[in-house]
């Protein structure tokens, strides 16, 4: 399978906690994005790695998260002190640089903050 | 503030007539749109995009049409089959910027 994957794909975690994810992307894809979806809505940008090189965080990105993507390859999105209101589906996407914005996104991990 | 609207939360259609879901955005540097699909479970999946130059692309079944005066898009698929029971978002993005801007999302339900 050469697609996006994510792992976990399902994470309970209580209150106050850290929690990691990790995602490959596409193998050639130099792009890697990560959402946020929450029940009902679409999903929200929270950050853009251009390569190694984070370009662009969302104000959602409160000081508790921080993503990295060390030699352009995976990423991990980690959040410290987890509250409920960070219960939500975690979803990472990859491209490939050029004008599409065409993105191929993993399964999502789903986040429970109990 | 919402700049991608998709109005209608969900839609049923009977196989094999015409399924037209709706969006519409506030803004007007958007310059080029998306449709993805995502089923229960798994991410969203790619499946037709229109860049502004453009009001009409067509892939199979699926066309997205683009009214930039009304600044509305939508996507007609025809005929509709058991397997498009999906939830539909529309996206975009500004400049190609990276960055794509959703909506909440359509659930549309094809009924046998």
């Amino acid at each position: 399978d050469t697609g996006v994957s994510q792992d976990p794909r399902h994470k309970i975690t209580k209150r106050g906690q850290n929690v990691t994810f990790r995602c490959d992307p596409i193998s050639e894809h130099n792009r890697l994005y990560w959402y946020r979806q929450t029940l009902g809505q679409g999903p929200e940008f929270l950050t853009y790695f251009q390569n190694e090189a984070q370009l662009e965080k969302s104000r959602l990105l409160s000081d508790r998260f921080s993503a990295e993507r060390p030699k352009g390859s995976f990423s991990t999105l980690e959040i410290q002190r987890t509250e409920q209101g960070d219960s939500a589906m975690y979803l990472c996407a990859s491209s490939v640089t050029g004008d599409s914005t065409e993105a191929f996104f993993g399964q999502g991990t789903r986040l429970t903050v109990v | 503030d919402q700049q991608v609207k998709q109005n209608s939360p969900s839609l049923s259609v009977q196989e094999g007539r015409i399924s037209i879901l709706n969006c519409d955005y506030t803004n007007s540097m958007f310059d080029y749109f998306l449709w993805y699909k995502k089923y229960p479970a798994e991410g969203p999946t790619f499946l037709i995009s229109i860049s502004s130059i453009k009001d009409k692309n067509e892939d199979g079944r699926f066309t997205v049409f683009l009214n930039k005066s009304a600044k509305h898009l939508s996507l007609h698929i025809v005929p509709s089959q058991p397997g498009d029971s999906a939830v539909y978002f529309c996206a975009a993005s500004a400049d190609s910027n990276y960055q794509l801007i959703w909506g909440a999302g359509t659930k549309l339900i094809i009924k046998p």
